[in-house]
Parts: structure tokens; sequence; C-alpha cells
């Protein structure tokens, strides 16, 4: 079946504009996140869904970063006001539910703001 | 809190030597510990993961990983680079709401 699936696959912006990345998760899995990940860096958590709702968002730089997700299905990433230093590969994952379970990740959006 | 630490942000081999790649953890519950590969211009794949039980996980491509509490390590090995095993691979540990904390990431080079 399909995998997870992240568009855009690339995305250049000019700083100060507002960019919007979606993910589609593997359908049935009720867990999805969202990771960054700088050139040369390991990945950094971001935000956390359950279903519709975001019970961990406590890697979200700042409030210029939002998510949402819609159902058990499609999620948004929305980077209000872009800086150079959100340049960055953001992968989505999602999972059939929490514990164990390992995540599948898409392969990821690479964000350059100019 | 949970934490990943690898060593050695890049590890080069020869095609047949063994690879080793290191990663200690700090957890205070028992921890669920993953190793991901990420080839170029791929997203992550999983290599193998411990949850409990059997200490030595076998994971795909002939990857191995010991669960070694005393040590607080999780290493991965392959007794036979091939080349194809160039990639970056990223260990991690379940933290709470059960995301995946990584770790930095270690470059793997295979040379002939």
């Amino acid at each position: 079946g399909a995998g997870v699936s992240q568009s855009p696959s690339n995305k250049v912006t000019e700083k100060g504009k507002d960019v919007e990345l979606r993910c589609d998760p593997i359908s049935g899995h009720t867990a999805l996140y969202w990771y960054r990940q700088r050139l040369g860096q390991g990945l950094e958590f971001l935000i956390y869904f359950q279903g519709n709702s975001a019970p961990d968002k406590s890697g979200l730089p700042s409030d210029r970063f939002s998510a949402e997700r819609t159902g058990e299905s499609v999620s948004t990433l929305t980077i209000q006001r872009t800086q150079q230093e959100d340049s960055a590969v953001y992968l989505c994952a999602s999972s059939p539910r929490d514990g164990n379970s390992p995540l599948h990740f898409g392969n990821g959006t690479r964000l350059t703001v100019t | 809190a949970q934490s990943v630490t690898q060593l050695g942000s890049h590890v080069s081999v020869s095609e047949g030597a063994l690879v080793l790649l290191r990663c200690n953890y700090s957890s205070s519950v028992p921890p669920y510990l993953f190793w991901y590969v990420q080839y170029p211009n791929q997203g992550l794949q999983l290599l193998l993961k411990y949850t409990t039980g059997a200490t030595l996980v076998k994971g795909i491509n002939g990857f191995e990983a010991e669960f070694k509490k005393s040590e607080t390590s999780f290493h991965l090995t392959k007794p036979s680079a091939h080349m194809s095993d160039a990639a970056e691979y990223f260990c991690a540990v379940v933290g709470g709401y059960n995301k995946l904390i990584f770790g930095a990431g270690t470059r793997l080079a295979v040379h002939p």
C-alpha cells in the first residue's frame, strides 16, 4: 500500500512569506508526527497528533509554527513569516497507534528560505 | 527525560570490514530503542528495534544491535560492509507521548 506522502517535495520561498507543508499519513494510522532536520543535524521533534488532537506541541520552535490535522487524515504544518533559519527538511511520520509501533516516514519537504 | 548520544558523526570503513556505529541512551524507564537508516534523498527506514525480550536484535540488510542495560548502549553492527550501506544512521529512544527522540546521526562511508 501507499506510504506516507508529503508535498511539495521542495519549496523555495522568500523571507517573510508564509508556507504550508502537507502530510498524508498511511490510511488507518492514528498517530502522526512532524520532525525537522536541519543540514548536518539530527531530527528535531516538532509536534505529535493522536487523531486530530495534538497532546504534544513541545517541539514547535516559535509561535510562527502551527499545525493541524483533519480527523485521522491529512496534516498541514504552517510556518508564518519564514526566516532563513527555518530552512530544513520537514519530515512527517505516522504509526498505527502509540507505543512501540515503528514510525513510517515520508520523504520530507525540503524548505529553502532565501 | 530520554536522550540519545551517537558517538562519531562520520564513520568510514572499507568494503568487507566490520561496521560499528555507537549509540548510548539515557532513560528513566525501560527504554524502547530503534535504529533508522536514511539513504541519500530518501526518507527514514526502520532497520531494527528493541522493546523487550532478547537483547540481541537482528534487522534488515544484515544489521544487528545489542541492548546492554549495564552500559546504557545499543550499538549497531554489521560483520561485512557493502558499498550500498553508505547512508546516515540514526539511533532513537521512545520518549513522552511515544515520540521518538533521535540522536544526531552517524554518516557511514564505505570505500573500496
